[in-house]
Formats: structure tokens, C-alpha cells, sequence
């Protein structure tokens, strides 16, 4: 049980550059959903999903692509790389709410993009 | 969501109790507080939640005032281990889908 990763774990672009930036997870969570984290920032919500063929869009989802075609794999898309996309992004998913019907989100360990 | 403040950063002696404050005057009665947190710039844990009882469980104790305008995070044993940035939020179950993170309390607990 690998939980969720991420790859690639860094990244280099370059501007206008497009690239996809993978998550899979193997505890066969519905919802699963992407943040960046800027330095000295908190995460922002860039894209969600609440099962496979159904995605939503976040707080900051300009700039950014998803989609969901298994319950397993949420990739986010990056169309046309601009500097402000550096940051780091985390993906995230969350099983059924369980007794405590806690909103419990499992975190990837983060890719780390520049964008040069 | 409502609006929570924290205090920007805090210290904590190894051993002793942490004591995080977390403000949300403008907390509707269906929103949970949820306490998170991140370490060394790895993808945030979950530690703790509640409505408007006093919780615990293995990780550390919520404390929710009676108007649930604030509430209180405790770690009773602080390690060095956790030293980490802790987020408390604040969610209608509706709209958790969209947690947002804040930028959270960066607690150094030192030897």
C-alpha cells in the first residue's frame, strides 16, 4: 500500500513548455485534488475530483488541466509553462469519511516545479 | 468558510504542552474546526477535528470555547519531531472539498 505518489519529485521547465505532473494512489479514494504551495505560503486548491469523469475546479485553476478517467490516477496538465507557475504542488485524496466522518486527506510527498 | 487567524509563529520547550490558538469569530454552527499539519515541506498530516466538543485522540486534544469563536490545539508532550507548520481551518462538511490552508502556525519546539 503505496498510498499517494507523485512524479516527477522536481522539474525544470521553461517557459511555454508543457508538462504533466502524475498521481496515483492505491487505496481506491473517490475524491482526490491538487494544491500548490508557493514559498512561505499555505496550499491553494488548483483542481478536484469527486470520482472518476467528474473534476471541478479550485481556488487557482487558471493555467491548468485535469482530468479523471480512473479512480486511481488524477494527472494535472500544465499547458503553457509561465514563471509563476514555480512552486510546489501536492496531490491528495481522501476515502470514505469513516465513524468520526472526518475529512481526512492523504498527501502525496510533493513535485517541485521551476519555471525558468 | 470562515476566516481563522493564528499567530504567525510560536516556541515550545521540549517536553511541555503546546498550546496552538486559533480565532474564528464568524464560525457558523455547521462548520468544523480541523487541525492539519506539515513538516519540512512534506504534504500536510491530518490531526485532529471537531464541532463543538472537546476531542482527543493519539496525536494531540481540541478545545473548542462554548461559542466556538476559538479553539485551541494541544500537543501535551511536544517533541522535536513536532516541529512543523499546523493550519487549523474551517469547513462546512458540504463544501470540504475545498479545503484551503492558510498560512498556518510555524511552532519550533526546541531542546
Amino acid at each position: 500500500n503505496a498510498g499517494v505518489t507523485q512524479t516527477p519529485k522536481f522539474q525544470v521547465l521553461k517557459t511555454g513548455q508543457s508538462m504533466t505532473l502524475q498521481c496515483a494512489q492505491d487505496m481506491n479514494h473517490e475524491y482526490m485534488s491538487w494544491y500548490r504551495q508557493d514559498p512561505g505560503m499555505g496550499l491553494r486548491l488548483i483542481h478536484y475530483s469527486v470520482g472518476a469523469g467528474i473534476t471541478d475546479q479550485g481556488e487557482v485553476p487558471n493555467g491548468y488541466n485535469v482530468s479523471r478517467s480512473t479512480t486511481e490516477d488524477f494527472p494535472l496538465r500544465l499547458l503553457s509553462a509561465a514563471p509563476s507557475q514555480t512552486s510546489v504542488y501536492f496531490c491528495a485524496s481522501r476515502g470514505d469519511r469513516g465513524v468520526s466522518g472526518a475529512n481526512v486527506l492523504t498527501f502525496g510527498a510533493g513535485s517541485r516545479l521551476t519555471v525558468l | 468558510d470562515a476566516k481563522t487567524t493564528q499567530p504567525p509563529s510560536m516556541d515550545c520547550a521540549e517536553g511541555r504542552a503546546a498550546n496552538l490558538p486559533c480565532n474564528h469569530s464568524t464560525i457558523s454552527g455547521n462548520e468544523y474546526v480541523y487541525w492539519y499539519r506539515q513538516i519540512h515541506s512534506q504534504g500536510p498530516q491530518y490531526i485532529i477535528h471537531g464541532l463543538k466538543n472537546n476531542e482527543t485522540n493519539e496525536m494531540a486534544s481540541l478545545i473548542i470555547t462554548e461559542d466556538r469563536k476559538s479553539s485551541t490545539l494541544i500537543l501535551p508532550h511536544a517533541t522535536l519531531r513536532d516541529t512543523a507548520v499546523y493550519y487549523c481551518i474551517v469547513t462546512a462538511r458540504s463544501n470540504d472539498y475545498k479545503l484551503s490552508f492558510g498560512a498556518g502556525t510555524t511552532v519550533t519546539v526546541r531542546a
